[in-house]
C-alpha cells in the first residue's frame, strides 16, 4: 500500500518562500503528484515528478528524491491567493489509477 | 471549468435516505474515480471505473455503490445515509494511458445529512 506524511499546517509571509515537505512509502513507484486545493473547491494539478531532481514551473517548483522517499513543493514570491491546502499524492502499483492522497498541508499566507 | 461535470452541487437529505450523485467525465477520458473528503480530512478513494468496468475499489462502504454507463457518465449511489456520510464527494477523470497530468477533478457535490 501507500503511506504519505505531510505537515498539517504552515504559515508564511506574503512575498516570501515556503517549502512544503512530503515523505512517502509505496510499493512500486510510479511518480508523485502535487495538487492545490482551496477550501471547498476541487483539487487542481500542480506537478508530477517521476525522476529525481527539481522541476520548476514559474513560482512553483517540485523536488523528488526516490531513494529517500521524499518530495517537496517550493512556492516563491508568495501571494495571498496561495493560501490553500497542498496535497501530495502517489499512484498505486497499477499505475496512476487509484492515486492515494496525503491529508494535505494547509498553508496560510499572511501580509 | 475543468470539463468534469458533477451534479448536484449541493444536497441536503435526512438520515436513512438514498441519494445519487452524477458525474460526466472530461471529453475523451475513459476512467472515472470517486473520492470522499470529510471535513478537515484527506481525499479518500472510493472506486474507479474504466470504460464501463469496475477497475479498483478503495474503502467504499457496502451502502455505497457506483456504475459507469455506456456514455461514460458515472453515478455514485449512497443509501441508508448516516450523519457521518456528510462530506464533499469528488469525481475525477483521466485518460487511461495519461501521464504527467494526473486527474482532472469536478467541482464536487457537497452532501449534508441531517
Amino acid at each position: 500500500g501507500q503511506n504519505i506524511d505531510q505537515p498539517t499546517e504552515m504559515t508564511a509571509t506574503e512575498g516570501a518562500i515556503v517549502q512544503i515537505n512530503c515523505t512517502y512509502q509505496t510499493s512500486g513507484f510510479n511518480g508523485l503528484f502535487w495538487y492545490q486545493q482551496h477550501a471547498g473547491e476541487a483539487p487542481t494539478f500542480l506537478s508530477y515528478n517521476v525522476l529525481d531532481g527539481l522541476e520548476e514551473k514559474g513560482r512553483f517548483s517540485s523536488f523528488l528524491s526516490r531513494s529517500k522517499g521524499y518530495s517537496y513543493l517550493l512556492l516563491k514570491e508568495l501571494q495571498m491567493k496561495d493560501s490553500a491546502s497542498y496535497l501530495c499524492a502517489v499512484p498505486g502499483s497499477g499505475g496512476y489509477q487509484k492515486v492515494t492522497f496525503g491529508t494535505g498541508t494547509k498553508l496560510q499566507v499572511i501580509p | 471549468d475543468s470539463g468534469v461535470t458533477q451534479t448536484p452541487k449541493h444536497l441536503i437529505t435526512a438520515t436513512g435516505q438514498r441519494v445519487t450523485l452524477r458525474c460526466s467525465p472530461r471529453s475523451g477520458d475513459l476512467s472515472v474515480y470517486w473520492y470522499q473528503q470529510s471535513l478537515d480530512q484527506g481525499l479518500q478513494f472510493l472506486i474507479q471505473y474504466y470504460n464501463g468496468e469496475e477497475r479498483a475499489k478503495g474503502n467504499i462502504l457496502e451502502r455505497f455503490s457506483a456504475q459507469q454507463f455506456p456514455d461514460l457518465h458515472s453515478e455514485l449511489n449512497l443509501s441508508s445515509l448516516e450523519l457521518g456520510d456528510s462530506a464533499l464527494y469528488f469525481c475525477a477523470s483521466s485518460v487511461q494511458d495519461s501521464n504527467n497530468y494526473g486527474y482532472t477533478f469536478g467541482s464536487g457535490t457537497r452532501l449534508t445529512v441531517v
